[in-house]
Order: structure tokens, then C-alpha cells, then sequence
């Protein structure tokens, strides 16, 4: 299983763009990179999955170099309602059985 | 997306008494499904993973007797907190996975369950 490292913390401002990125060294081939949103008392919420290069939804994008040993998220102009715990994930989707097991997360602060 | 339930969302126990949880995949099937718990100020740390049909597999350190888990059908899988202290107090999520019809599947998380006990 694939380890993940993220900073435990970031601030910054609304309407700013914020990019925190995860380190997974040992991802395996069948491996992808999902990223999960979690407000305090709820379950996570998916925000965006990819296998490499780039990917974009209506709320980030996900940036995968070649070596896909990190990736980046990104949220464009950022709001209040975006502070969170973000978690970035690496699992086999491929088999529904495939554990996921969560890291350390990053706590992103958005301020007025 | 899929959708996975979990009831009660909050439950306030006495110790030494039972809790049980349930998770329900209400519009797809889940084989597997996988149970978390997760502490003020923590990241998830999963417990166990529940197997319809056949015994949960639980993660090193989890009491299986502790934690007791049923997947009985496709659709609902239970987490029984037994004989409860003040510790197990905690916040309990269940996950299950959907296939997306491209050989990938999806994870789907409840909103949790907050567990007291008092």
C-alpha cells in the first residue's frame, strides 16, 4: 500500500488559488490518485481522481507529473466554505476489495 | 454518485451496553465494504474490511470481538460496538466501493457515525 505525505497545514485567502500537493514514492502501476474532501462530523467527499497527467472537474484540477510519484491539487478561488481536511489517496480501483487507507491529510485554512 | 447511508448519525450510550451502526449502499451493490474510526483532530484509520457472506477481515490492533461486523446482504453491513467504555467514544465511518463500468470502481464514504459514551 502506497504511503502518502502532504503538509498538515495551509492557509491562505479567498479568492486565491491553492495548490497542495502529496508525495507517494511507492505507488504501484494499478494505482490512482484520488483526492477527498472532509468537513468536520462528515464522511469524505470526492473531489477528483487521475492516473497521470492532468485532470479537471468543475471544482480542481489534478496535476500528475510523468514519474507519478506526487501530484498536486488545485483549487482556483478558493472561498470561505472551502476549509477542510483534504486527503490524498492512492489505491488499485480495480479490484472493490483494495483497501484505502488515509493519510496524514492537509488542513486548509481559508481566511476573509 | 452512489450513495451510502449510515444510521444513526449520532448515538449517546451507556458503558457497558451495545452500539450497533449500519451502513447501507442504497442505490448499487456492495460486496465489500470498509469500516473507519476516527478521532477529534485525526485522519481515518480503518478498522476492518466486511466481506458479504463471509467474516470481516480486521486491521492489526482492531478486536474483532470488540468490534463485531455483519454484512448479511449486498446492501447493509453493521458495525456493533460490544460492552462500550469511554474510549471507544469516536467518530465511525463506513466506505464502500462501486464499480464505475470502465473495470475501475469508486469509493463512496457515509457521513458518519458520532459515537459517546457516557
Amino acid at each position: 500500500l502506497a504511503k502518502t505525505t502532504q503538509p498538515i497545514s495551509m492557509d491562505s485567502y479567498e479568492g486565491q488559488e491553492v495548490n497542495i500537493t502529496c508525495s507517494h514514492n511507492n505507488i504501484a502501476t494499478n494505482d490512482y490518485i484520488t483526492w477527498y474532501q472532509q468537513f468536520p462530523s462528515q464522511g469524505p467527499r470526492f473531489i477528483i481522481q487521475g492516473y497521470k497527467t492532468k485532470v479537471t472537474n468543475e471544482v480542481a484540477s489534478l496535476f500528475i507529473p510523468a514519474d507519478r510519484k506526487s501530484s498536486t491539487l488545485s483549487l482556483p478561488r478558493v472561498s470561505l466554505s472551502d476549509t477542510a481536511v483534504y486527503y490524498c489517496l492512492v489505491a488499485s480501483l480495480y479490484s472493490s476489495a483494495s483497501k484505502i487507507i488515509f493519510g496524514s491529510g492537509t488542513r486548509l485554512s481559508i481566511r476573509p | 454518485g452512489a450513495v451510502v447511508s449510515q444510521h444513526p448519525s449520532r448515538v449517546i450510550c451507556k458503558s457497558g451496553t451495545s452500539v450497533k451502526i449500519e451502513c447501507r449502499s442504497l442505490d448499487f451493490q456492495a460486496t465489500t465494504m470498509f469500516w473507519y474510526r476516527q478521532f477529534p483532530k485525526q485522519s481515518l484509520m480503518l478498522m476492518a474490511t466486511s466481506n458479504e457472506g463471509s467474516k470481516a477481515t480486521y486491521e492489526q490492533g482492531v478486536e474483532k470481538d470488540k468490534f463485531l461486523i455483519n454484512h448479511a446482504s449486498l446492501t447493509l453491513s453493521t458495525l456493533t460496538v460490544t460492552s462500550a467504555h469511554p474510549e471507544d467514544s469516536s467518530f465511525y465511518i463506513c466506505s464502500a466501493r462501486v464499480g464505475t463500468g470502465q473495470g475501475e470502481t469508486e469509493a463512496f464514504f457515509g457521513q458518519g457515525t458520532r459515537l459517546t459514551v457516557v
